[in-house]
Order: C-alpha cells, then structure tokens, then sequence
C-alpha cells in the first residue's frame, strides 16, 4: 500500500506475555519513528532508526522493551514480560526527510494487556 | 516541566467559531513547528508546518509562532464539524542525523453542528 503499515491492529494479551508489533513503513523512507500514545495522552517518544541502526534509544521505558529493522525496511517493536501499563497505542512513523519533521504516521497498534 | 505543554481541553465550539490552539515550548532549540491533527483511531496527520517567526496561512488554518515567547498557536476559521478531531503541536530539533520530534498532550476539539 501507499501508506504506513501496522500490524495487528489490536492485540490482547495477558500479563506476562511477550508481544510483537510490526511497521511496513512508506517504500523508500529513511527514518523510521516508534512512539506510544496512552489513553487521553499525547506522543511518548520511544526509540526512531535511521536506516537499520538505532542512534537513539532513549525513549524506551525499560530493558523489556526492544526494537530492530532490517533491510532498511520494516521494523518490529518487542515488549517482552508485558505488564498492565504498557496498554497503549502503539505508532509507527516513517519519513523520506530525516530534516524536516514531517512524518507519516501508521494507524497503530492497539496492545491491551490484562 | 514537560518541554512541550498543551491544554488538553477538551474544547467544545459552535459550527462557524474561530477556534484558537496553543502550545508553549522550553526548549530553546526547536527549529522546526507542526500541527498534526488526528481523528478517532487513526494516526496523526500532518497539518501544518513551519521554521521561523510569524504567520503561516493554508486555506482556514493559519499557524503562528513566536520564538521570543516559546508559544505557537494554530487559528481555525470558519470551523466545520469536519475538524472535530485532536490537535497535536510538534516540535524538533536535530539529533543524531534527524530530527526528533516532541509533541504535545493534543487538545481534543469538537465543533457542533
């Protein structure tokens, strides 16, 4: 497609499971962005590639979670040992210019966990 | 202190109202200024974006800035209940080779018919 791909859409899972999230970004795109948006909450910040490599990993909220991509393409957000406050939405962003902010946005993956 | 603050609202107006968004920022170092607006479980899209001081018009929206205060603000005329929606400000700056963007709590706006 010609947009930002996020897979699942929604995901339940109980406390203690691992969790996989995926991002198809646009064809082409450079900079890839995570970010996690909480009920009524604006935009966390957790970790954005630029092609395969990570610069910055300041955003992620603990050693539970971690996020790879490969080939410059698509990217998978891991939460392993899920606890309760990590039910959010979780949305990926991609950008063709790492220097203009503008960034598309997937429709996200919405993780309950119980 | 957050480097980004946003009223949450949410923020209720009639079909026709002028409606005014705002964002403060500390962070000296922005360099760029957006507003996203994203609707009901979909993710955010860009909609306005601007560098530098001043006013910047696209059709009904008109974005400002003003660095000396650390404020920006996102003017909607002649709102339409089309815009209900939530507003995100966005700012960033360069780090690492890109840009890292902050954004806002997002104000939830709803324009009644």
């Amino acid at each position: 497609g010609a947009g930002v791909s996020q897979s699942p859409s929604n995901k339940v899972t109980e406390k203690g499971k691992d969790v996989e999230l995926r991002c198809d970004p646009i064809s082409g795109h450079t900079a890839l962005y995570w970010y996690r948006q909480s009920l009524g909450q604006g935009l966390e910040f957790l970790i954005y590639f630029q092609g395969n490599s990570a610069p910055d990993k300041s955003g992620l909220p603990s050693d539970r979670f971690s996020a790879e991509r490969t080939g410059g393409s698509v990217s998978t957000l891991t939460i392993q040992r899920t606890q309760q406050e990590d039910s959010a939405v979780y949305l990926c962003a991609s950008s063709l210019d790492p220097f203009t902010g503008e960034l598309f946005f997937g429709e996200g993956s919405r993780l309950t966990v119980l | 202190q957050k480097e980004v603050e946003q009223d949450p609202g949410p923020l209720s107006v009639p079909e026709g109202a002028i409606v005014s968004l705002n964002c403060t920022y500390s962070n000296s170092a922005f360099q760029y200024f957006m507003w996203y607006r994203q609707y009901s479980r979909k993710g955010p899209e860009l909609l306005m974006y601007t560098y530098s001081s001043g006013n910047k018009e696209d059709g009904r929206f008109t974005a400002q800035v003003d660095k000396s205060s650390k404020y920006i603000s996102l003017f909607i005329r002649d709102s339409q209940p089309s815009d209900s929606a939530t507003y995100l400000c966005a700012m960033s700056l360069t780090f690492q080779g890109a840009q890292k963007l902050v954004f806002g709590q997002g104000t939830r706006l709803t324009i009644n018919p």
